[in-house]
């Protein structure tokens, strides 16, 4: 079982606030992923990062934010949330897999709802 | 840009009936990943394929990778309810990023 940790699991917030979805990993990865997916829907990738200080837009443009300080830590945060943010956010971690693959372990993600 | 395409997107099955998903890519792949995620879960690796031609298999599950590395299949034999969920296939490029593909929902009937 894969050790990444996503906090809250759920997240029901009124429009205009300020959230940011927490995402751990105690593997010591580089690489480190977020991903937006509307239920039954594909994965969109909106963030990554590459190690501590990288961090990249995907190719889903999203108006969230994200910051590598620690290698374990890749928090999201959305300055004024809106209805339209509402959805699961999954995030991921990475390590060098075998022949330049690098499989990647997700997190439960968080499902947010934005009234 | 990048795009990997799935179908069939959604498959109901009878239990026991085998089930495949196909894969395609716009470009030329230097590997291929398949993820399972159950309903309400999250995505979970189940194989990785880099040669051309490559053929792997997992139990019940067959990978297979195109010779062209543009494309790929998922096979399963005698499905079960347990096989419930959405298969993603997801393709590198060499680069660090995976193209996730848009999924077969996977339904079987007892």
């Amino acid at each position: 079982e894969a050790d990444i940790y996503q906090t809250p699991r759920y997240l029901v917030i009124g429009t205009g606030k300020k959230i940011t979805l927490e995402c751990s990993q105690t593997m010591g990865h580089d690489k480190m992923y977020w991903y937006q997916q509307d239920p039954g829907m594909e994965l969109h990738l909106i963030h990554y990062s590459y190690g501590v200080n990288s961090t990249e837009k995907g190719d889903l443009s999203s108006e969230s934010t994200v910051s590598r300080i620690r290698t374990e830590h890749f928090p999201l945060t959305l300055e004024s949330a809106r209805p339209s943010h509402t959805s699961q956010y999954l995030c991921a971690s990475s390590d060098h897999g075998v022949a330049g693959g690098y499989e990647q372990y997700f997190g439960p993600g968080t499902r947010l709802t934005v009234t | 840009g990048q795009q990997v395409m799935q179908i069939p997107q959604y498959q109901h099955v009878q239990e026991g009936e085998d089930f495949t998903t196909y894969c395609n890519s716009s470009t030329t792949l230097s590997n291929i990943q398949w993820y399972k995620q159950r309903p309400g879960g999250h995505p979970v690796f189940l194989i990785q394929l880099v040669k051309s031609g490559e053929v792997k298999k997992q139990k019940r599950l067959t990978f297979q990778f195109g010779e062209a590395k543009k494309n790929s299949s998922l096979h399963i034999t005698a499905t079960q309810t347990t096989d419930v969920g959405t298969y993603f296939c997801a393709g590198g490029t060499g680069a660090n990023n995976l193209f996730f593909g848009t999924g077969t929902r996977l339904t079987v009937i007892p």
